[in-house]
């Protein structure tokens, strides 16, 4: 069946520094590949996706790419901010069936 | 910027009490989807609507919960009797045309069941 893992948290950066959250899934056919972020209290909020094999999704400094021989989608920034403290989610879907979310990592930017 | 609507946002009730959460999806969506997302993990589907008709509510919990969504618009979940295990957040989210990849996912409603 399909399942995404991501890196456990929590993730604690100084502002400025370089993120890498780490995510590979496992999936029958082939997949769309996404990364949501939560701010505290809120919803979910698509960051960034890619639909196929070698795409690069990019969104606010954020990237990803989607890297089939090694089934990942690391979301990685160069330098982050303080408004980047969130808990990210990697998740994948594929048409006619579900959406399967990680567990989520938490990051937290100090100043 | 069209937005999915949920409330109410926080609900605390009771064990064995009836709860009921409302989401509206973005306008044109037929696709909705109510998720629960327990504290530190990630949403877990619990039914899909594609217009009026369930798609997929193989993870619902049937014995206490119950979904519709009776002209393919809003939709409504509702729990009945609560139970202390079914404190979470209650995301809805929808989706466009079945080209379409992306989900939007409404604020949520935080329950607590006491």
């Amino acid at each position: 069946g399909n399942s995404v893992t991501q890196m456990e948290g929590p993730v604690t950066l100084s502002e400025e520094a370089f993120l890498t959250i780490n995510c590979t899934y496992t999936a029958t056919g082939y997949p769309s590949l996404f990364w949501y972020v939560q701010y505290p209290g809120e919803g979910l909020q698509l960051l960034l996706k890619a639909t196929k094999a070698d795409d690069k999704g990019s969104n606010k400094g954020f990237e990803a790419t989607y890297r089939k021989e090694t089934t990942s989608f690391h979301l990685e920034k160069g330098s982050v901010q303080v408004s980047d403290s969130a808990v990210y989610f990697c998740a994948l879907y594929e048409i006619g069936n579900q959406f399967y979310f990680g567990t989520g990592t938490s990051l937290t930017v100090i100043p | 910027e069209a937005e999915v609507a949920q409330s109410p946002r926080y609900k605390i009730t009771e064990k064995s009490q009836a709860v009921a959460f409302w989401c509206d999806p973005i306008s044109g969506h037929a696709t909705l989807y109510w998720y629960r997302q327990i504290l530190g993990q990630g949403p877990e589907l619990l039914v899909q609507f594609q217009d009026e008709s369930v798609v997929d509510d193989s993870q619902l919990p049937k014995d206490r919960f119950s979904a519709e969504r009776l002209k393919g618009v809003d939709s409504t979940l509702k729990i009945q009797p609560a139970e202390l295990g079914d404190s979470a957040m209650y995301l809805c989210a929808s989706r466009g045309d079945p080209g379409a990849y992306e989900q939007y996912f409404g604020p949520g409603t935080r329950l607590t069941v006491t």
